[in-house]
């Protein structure tokens, strides 16, 4: 099973660049890395899915280095609205084993103004 | 596009009394899944189907948790008896690809 790894929470300012790292040294050939984001009373939503090297759309860009065993969630310029629960999740992407899609405890970020 | 819909929001009953919970995925989402997710953790697999066939169901407490996917489209979670530590919001998501999930609002049940 690849668990990760996560810091509990971040605070930052409005205008910075936040960077949340996950790591998940158990990390499997075919797995991908997705993080999801969830605000109080909400499911989670979708960011952004990456499997090596950089991914980066409109929202976000996700840096994975060669080995695989970390991920990092690059989130520019944020505002107050950016203030959620960031969850790293591990696992295939057409997976069907049993126990692939965990999530973590998650970073819950602050941004303050 | 209509998202996940999921009913009722809230429930809030005895313990050892049943519950139900409904879920209506993305049209065309041949994957549903249920999460449980108890105040302060992150979302815990209970069991994920693939159009009506379960995939992954290693984290339901089969004892008192059962869930169905007649026809591969709408889904109900049931809990029979209900415990204290059941209570809980209760997700439904779908995805026509593993990984992409999209959530629906949840419920939020309260077990007395």
């Amino acid at each position: 099973l690849a668990k990760t790894t996560q810091p509990i929470s971040m605070d930052s300012y409005e205008g910075q660049e936040v960077n949340i790292t996950c790591s998940h040294n158990n990390i499997a050939t075919n797995d991908y890395i997705t993080w999801y984001q969830q605000f109080p009373s909400q499911g989670p939503r979708f960011i952004i899915q990456g499997y090596k090297t950089k991914v980066t759309n409109e929202v976000a860009s996700l840096f994975i280095p060669a080995d695989r065993k970390s991920s990092t969630l690059s989130l520019p310029r944020v505002s107050l609205s950016d203030t959620a629960v960031y969850y790293c999740l591990v696992g295939p992407t057409y997976g069907g084993s049993q126990g692939n899609l965990i999530f973590g405890k998650g970073t819950k970020l602050s941004v303050k103004p | 596009e209509a998202g996940v819909a999921q009913s009722p929001r809230y429930k809030i009953i005895e313990k050892r009394q049943s519950v139900a919970f409904w879920c209506n995925p993305i049209s065309g989402h041949a994957t549903l899944y249920w999460y449980q997710q108890i105040l302060g953790q992150g979302p815990k697999l209970l069991i994920q189907f693939q159009n009506n066939g379960v995939v992954d169901d290693s984290q339901l407490p089969k004892d008192r948790f059962s869930a169905e996917r007649l026809k591969g489209v709408d889904s109900t979670l049931k809990i029979q008896p209900a415990k204290l530590e059941d209570s809980a919001v209760y997700l439904c998501a779908s995805s026509d690809r593993d990984n992409e999930q999209f959530f629906g609002p949840g419920t939020r049940l309260t077990v007395l």
